[in-house]
């Protein structure tokens, strides 16, 4: 079985562009998460989706960045434009119906 | 906000056991414990939870207190490729679909 799978691995990209993340969750799992990681510091989470639903943004800062999980299957984190703060590591995760979520390997962006 | 209390580094020689200890004083009746750890460049991977009891899987045992505001992973032989950051994890619900992640700890195995 496939595992989370995030694209893409590292991203270089000047402030004030545009970025986008995608996130392929294992089938069949309904919740997703993204979150983001900075460099010491553990995840903070951005976003929870249930199916198509964002149940949890909270934490999402609207001004700049969206996501979308259209058919409640892949998804996508955008960014717009970009800051040189929003260097790090975006991690999606997915939940199925047990207990353990599992984690993509993160796409590391870096903002010059 | 993170809801648990980690050191934020620690030593294990390796083929001993490695006790990793939590805080989490405020944690509710129905909140449950979990364990992940991220090894280097690599997505969090999931250990371990839970709530009351002790338990106990092929990667290691969690020890929660009685009072449920501390607990203690254990690895109980520690190999080089253990070294990680763990973190302690209190999450609303047994899916563990609300949990928030703290500092963490990390943990070096020397050989």
């Amino acid at each position: 079985e496939a595992g989370v799978v995030q694209s893409p691995r590292y991203k270089i990209i000047e402030k004030k562009q545009p970025v986008a993340f995608w996130c392929n969750p294992i089938s069949g799992h309904n919740t997703l998460y993204w979150y983001r990681q900075n460099l010491g510091q553990g995840p903070e989470l951005l976003i929870r989706y249930e199916n198509e639903e964002a149940v949890d943004d909270s934490q999402l800062p609207k001004d700049r960045f969206s996501a979308e999980r259209l058919k409640g299957v892949d998804s996508t984190l955008k960014i717009q434009p970009a800051e040189l703060g929003d260097s790090a590591v975006y991690l999606c995760a997915s939940l199925g119906r047990g207990t353990e979520a599992f984690f993509g390997q993160g796409t590391r962006l870096t903002v010059v | 906000d993170a809801k648990t209390t980690q050191p934020p580094s620690m030593d294990c020689a390796e083929g001993r056991a490695a006790n990793l200890p939590c805080n989490h004083s405020t944690i509710s009746g129905n909140e449950y414990v979990y364990w992940y750890r991220q090894i280097h460049s690599q997505g969090p991977q999931y250990i371990i939870h839970g709530l009351k009891n002790n338990e106990t899987n092929e990667m290691a045992s969690l020890i929660i207190t009685e009072d449920r505001k501390s607990s203690t992973l254990i690895l109980p032989h520690a190999t080089l490729r253990d070294t990680a950051v763990y973190y302690c994890i209190v999450s609303l619900t047994n899916t563990g679909n609300q949990f928030y992640f703290g500092t963490g700890t990390s943990l070096t195995v020397i050989p």
